[in-house]
C-alpha cells in the first residue's frame, strides 16, 4: 500500500547529541512536511518541502535542519537536541500545495526522548 | 490570521451514544479548506474529511457526518452509535489557499473517550 513512512518509531537521544529522523513515501507527492507534536498538543509545523524549495517557518529554531534528497525521501536533523526537544515528529505529505488536493497524509510519527 | 477552536478538550460517551465535535474557525480568505483528522493512541494523525469553503453540503461516510456552515464558521463532527474503536483524538484544522501558505492551522484537538 501506498504510504508515509516514518523510521525509526522511537529514538532515544542524549542531550546535545545529534539525533536524525527519517521520512519515505511512496505517494509521490510533492510536498513533504515536519511536524513536532508536544504531549496533548496540537501538531505544529517546523517546515516543508514543495519540492526541492524549502520552507521554514518563522518559529523554528535553528537547531531543527531538514534535507531532501529526492522525491520520496525527508530528513529532520536535530543538531543540538534539548529536553525541550521531546517529542512526536510527524512526517506528512501532500500532492501539491493548498488547494483542492491538499489533505496531508501522515506517518506514524517518531517519538523522541531526550535523556 | 488563521484560527481554529475546538472547545471541547475531551468527551466521554457510552458506546453507541451519538457525539458531536465542535469545530469553529476564523480567516479571512475567502477560500479555505477545512479538515478532520483522528489521532488514535498508535500516534498517526489519520485523514477523514476535506471541505472546500464553496461547498456547504453536509457529508455522510457511515457512521460520521458533517455539518459545515459558513454563517456560522463552524465545521463540526457527529459519529452516531458510537464504537469503543472511535476513542481517539480528533483535531480540526484549516488551510487557506493564498500565496505559498501551505500551512495546516490545527485545533487543540478534542480527546473522544468512548466506554463499552
Amino acid at each position: 500500500d501506498a504510504m508515509v513512512i516514518q523510521n525509526p518509531r522511537y529514538q532515544v537521544t542524549q542531550f546535545g547529541k545529534p539525533v536524525t529522523l527519517s521520512c519515505s513515501q511512496t505517494l509521490n507527492h510533492n510536498v513533504m512536511y515536519w511536524y513536532q507534536q508536544k504531549s496533548s498538543q496540537a501538531p505544529k509545523l517546523l517546515f516543508h518541502y514543495y519540492d526541492k524549495d524549502f520552507n521554514n517557518e518563522a518559529d523554528t529554531p535553528d537547531n531543527f535542519q531538514s534535507r531532501r534528497p529526492n522525491t520520496s525521501f525527508c530528513f529532520l536533523d536535530i543538531r543540538s537536541p534539548g529536553l525541550g526537544d521531546a517529542a512526536m515528529y510527524l512526517c506528512a505529505t501532500s500532492r501539491e500545495k493548498p488547494g483542492q488536493y491538499n489533505e496531508q497524509f501522515f506517518g506514524p510519527g517518531t517519538r523522541l526522548t531526550v535523556l | 490570521a488563521q484560527k481554529v477552536t475546538q472547545a471541547q478538550t475531551e468527551i466521554s460517551v457510552v458506546e453507541k451514544e451519538d457525539v458531536t465535535l465542535d469545530c469553529v474557525y476564523e480567516t479571512r480568505d475567502t477560500t479555505y479548506y477545512l479538515f478532520w483528522y483522528k489521532q488514535p493512541p498508535s500516534g498517526e494523525l489519520v485523514f477523514l474529511i476535506r471541505r472546500n469553503s464553496f461547498d456547504e453540503q453536509n457529508e455522510i461516510s457511515g457512521r460520521y457526518s458533517w455539518n459545515f456552515q459558513k454563517s456560522t464558521s463552524s465545521f463540526n463532527f457527529t459519529i452516531t452509535a458510537s464504537q469503543v474503536v472511535d476513542s481517539a483524538v480528533y483535531f480540526c484544522a484549516l488551510s487557506e489557499s493564498g500565496g505559498s501558505n501551505y500551512k495546516l492551522t490545527f485545533g487543540k484537538g478534542t480527546l473522544l473517550t468512548v466506554n463499552p
